[in-house]
């Protein structure tokens, strides 16, 4: 089956404060790409980041970190320094390449609160 | 570059009226195309999807339909809502390959069926 688990349903934090958020995927593919996707009040979704399963480099963009870990097959998200305007509902997703990849399985979500 | 453009961004109806959604895209051939449904607070659920023109999967029974008339048109209906078929309604393309490849997501439109 595929499926993707944000165990963390919201989360609120001070603003400065670093945050992750995880992201545990189940995939039968041996090949398939994840994603990570940012909802914020406005509602549309952002697509942030994607990683392919053979490629478990770790990635940094500014205050935004991402940690891929096959043998745990996780995929979490960092912010560092957490800004007001990071609150969001963050949302994992993953494409496995059964039915030639038409479908995407996105996780249930975590609601991100950044205090001032 | 690609865009997608999706309306109305909001719409009230009465229950056992009927609904049409539309979604464009522009700047891209042959895309996959989506619509999604998210309840208040809740995660995203798959309506519909289709990989080519009059090609439609539906993945939730429902009072809902869906069609592909153009390839870059995608049009979500009903012909009598329910109360149930409130919620935030949103479009997405992608591209078949390469898998990489994300979904982009139009603004949304949000329903309430009264």
């Amino acid at each position: 089956a595929q499926k993707v688990t944000q165990a963390q349903t919201e989360i609120s934090v001070v603003e400065k404060e670093d945050v992750t958020l995880d992201c545990v995927y189940e995939t039968r593919d041996t090949t398939y790409y994840l994603f990570w996707y940012k909802q914020p009040p406005s509602g549309e979704l952002v697509f942030l980041i994607r990683r392919n399963s053979f490629d478990e480099q770790n990635e940094i963009s500014g205050r935004y970190s991402w940690n891929f870990q096959k043998s745990t097959s996780s995929f979490n998200f960092t912010i560092t320094a957490s800004q007001v305007v990071d609150s969001a509902v963050y949302f994992c997703a993953l494409r496995p390449i059964t039915d030639y990849g038409q479908n995407f399985v996105f996780g249930p979500g975590t609601r991100l609160s950044v205090l001032p | 570059s690609q865009t997608i453009h999706q309306w109305p961004a909001t719409l009230v109806q009465p229950v056992g009226s009927p609904l049409s959604l539309e979604c464009t895209v522009e700047g891209t051939s042959n895309p996959n195309l989506y619509w999604y449904r998210q309840a208040a607070g809740r995660g995203l659920q798959l309506l519909f999807y289709s990989v080519g023109i009059g090609q439609i999967s539906s993945e939730v029974p429902q009072n809902l339909s869906a069609s592909r008339p153009q390839d870059r048109q995608f049009i979500l209906s009903s012909k009598k809502l329910l109360l149930s078929d409130s919620g935030f309604y949103l479009c997405a393309w992608g591209q078949a390959i390469p898998y990489n490849s994300p979904l982009h997501f139009g603004n949304g439109t949000r329903l309430t069926v009264t």
